[in-house]
């Protein structure tokens, strides 16, 4: 059974790069979509985008300028990069997997909070 | 993008009831409509995938049906554990999209 775990700084200046890594252990990362997803505080869901094992990615058009993912060179996670973060970029983030249109985002990490202040 | 729509927004009810969440897609996703089950400090869990596929483990109170533009989930008989914040999420467009959520809350 596929199981997600984020793990990255919970603390990030204004202005910096928010870089978080989801690892993915008990099953490959060789097919499907490896997404990111926040929340704010007291907000809904906002999803951030994915990244195909074969590199293709596919962002959130809201955040597609400061918006980075990548596939790990020991291809067991993935990676999102945040960059010229605000205080409305503190969310709880989580990475997921998404089994594609027919059967959703199926597994989740339990999510990291970021916080961006100085 | 797709706009997804949910109604209500919050909603109480007693152990028990039968209660119905709607969703609406801005435009047509066919049955690329899933279903999630948030709970109070959890990551999000898939209750139902295409609309209408209750996902392993998930207990058959929870169903869904739908098309098109149109979806609902339902809970046959509350329980209290199914208090949550429950959320739709259309998997047609390569850019995905979740409605703003319902909040359950058990009277």
């Amino acid at each position: 059974q596929v199981q997600l775990k984020e793990s990255g700084p919970g603390l990030v200046k204004p202005s910096e790069t928010l870089s978080l890594t989801c690892t993915v252990s008990g099953g490959s990362i060789n097919d499907y979509h490896w997404s990111w997803i926040r929340q704010s505080p007291g907000k809904g869901l906002e999803w951030i985008g994915y990244i195909h094992y074969s590199g293709s990615t596919n962002y959130n058009p809201s955040l597609k300028s400061r918006v980075t993912m990548s596939i790990g060179t020991s291809k067991n996670e993935f990676s999102l990069e945040l960059n010229s973060v605000t205080a409305a970029d503190t969310a709880v983030y989580y990475c997921a997997l998404d089994s594609g249109s027919y059967y959703g985002m199926d597994v989740w990490g339990q999510g990291t909070t970021v916080t961006v202040s100085s | 993008d797709i706009k997804m729509t949910q109604s209500p927004s919050s909603l109480s009810a007693s152990v028990g009831d039968r209660v119905t969440i709607t969703c609406r897609a801005s435009q047509n996703i066919n049955n690329y409509l899933n279903w999630y089950q948030q709970k109070p400090g959890k990551a999000p869990k898939l209750l139902i995938y295409t609309a209408s596929n209750l996902q392993s483990g998930v207990p058959s109170r929870f169903s869904g049906s739908g098309s098109g533009t149109d979806f609902t989930l339902t809970i046959s008989s509350l329980q209290p554990e199914d208090l949550a914040t429950y959320y739709c999420q259309q998997s047609y467009s390569a850019l995905r999209t979740f409605g703003q959520g319902t909040n359950l809350e058990i009277k």
